[in-house]
């Protein structure tokens, strides 16, 4: 089956430290990768994505590689700001009806 | 941003009433999602529409019933609510397989069943 699993949080950590959240999968076929973050009080929103193994998603400074080898797809961000404070999701798609998102990890920074 | 409304943000009712929940697209795209999210579970696919009164189940769609009679609308319907539909609902659309079905959210329905 389709499954993605990452890790627990809350994840708490100093302005400008670097930031890794691990993300795991499994899938049926050729899955497309996602992160997506929410903002309190909103819905989730597309923060970058691979499509095919060894892709790398980038935006606002996070990025994500996509390794078929060891089924992961982990975030990082090189120095973080208390603006990333947020909960982060990693999805798959595989078709119209299968797209799967993780339990999220919810990132906060301190100043 | 995707134009993706829902309506109504907030609602309280009571065990047994129905409830209906509306989306509204302003992007023409073809596939539309309902999702609840819930602590420790992450977002749950309820149903989706893949066209005009195409639909179909997802993982937890028992309680639940869906109708799309334009491509704009999606309509989530809980026949007789319970407890356990207390939940923040969202909507979102797609627009293809092109575009690896990546999904634009609506801003969340809250709801609580008293």
């Amino acid at each position: 089956g389709n499954s993605v699993t990452q890790m627990e949080g809350p994840v708490t950590l100093s302005e400008e430290a670097f930031l890794t959240i691990n993300c795991t999968y499994t899938a049926t076929g050729y899955p497309s990768l996602f992160w997506y973050v929410q903002y309190p009080g909103e819905g989730l929103q597309l923060l970058l994505k691979a499509t095919k193994a060894d892709d790398k998603g980038s935006n606002k400074g996070f990025e994500a590689t996509y390794r078929k080898e060891t089924t992961s797809f982990h975030l990082e961000k090189g120095s973080v700001q208390v603006s990333d404070s947020a909960v982060y999701f990693c999805a798959l798609s595989v078709s119209a009806s299968k797209i799967i998102f993780g339990s999220g990890t919810r990132l906060s920074i301190r100043p | 941003d995707a134009g993706i409304t829902q309506s109504p943000r907030h609602k309280v009712t009571e065990t047994g009433t129905p409830v209906t929940l509306r989306c509204h697209q302003t992007e023409n795209h073809r596939y539309m999602y309902w999702y609840r999210q819930d602590p420790g579970h992450g977002l749950r696919l309820i149903h989706y529409s893949y066209g005009v009164k195409d639909t179909d189940k997802g993982e937890v769609s028992d309680g639940y019933s869906v109708s799309r009679s334009k491509t704009e609308d999606f309509l989530l319907t809980l026949e007789s609510a319970t407890s356990s539909q207390t939940s923040v609902y969202f909507c979102a659309i797609s627009e293809s397989a092109d575009s690896f079905y990546e999904q634009y959210f609506g801003p969340g329905t809250r709801l609580t069943v008293t």
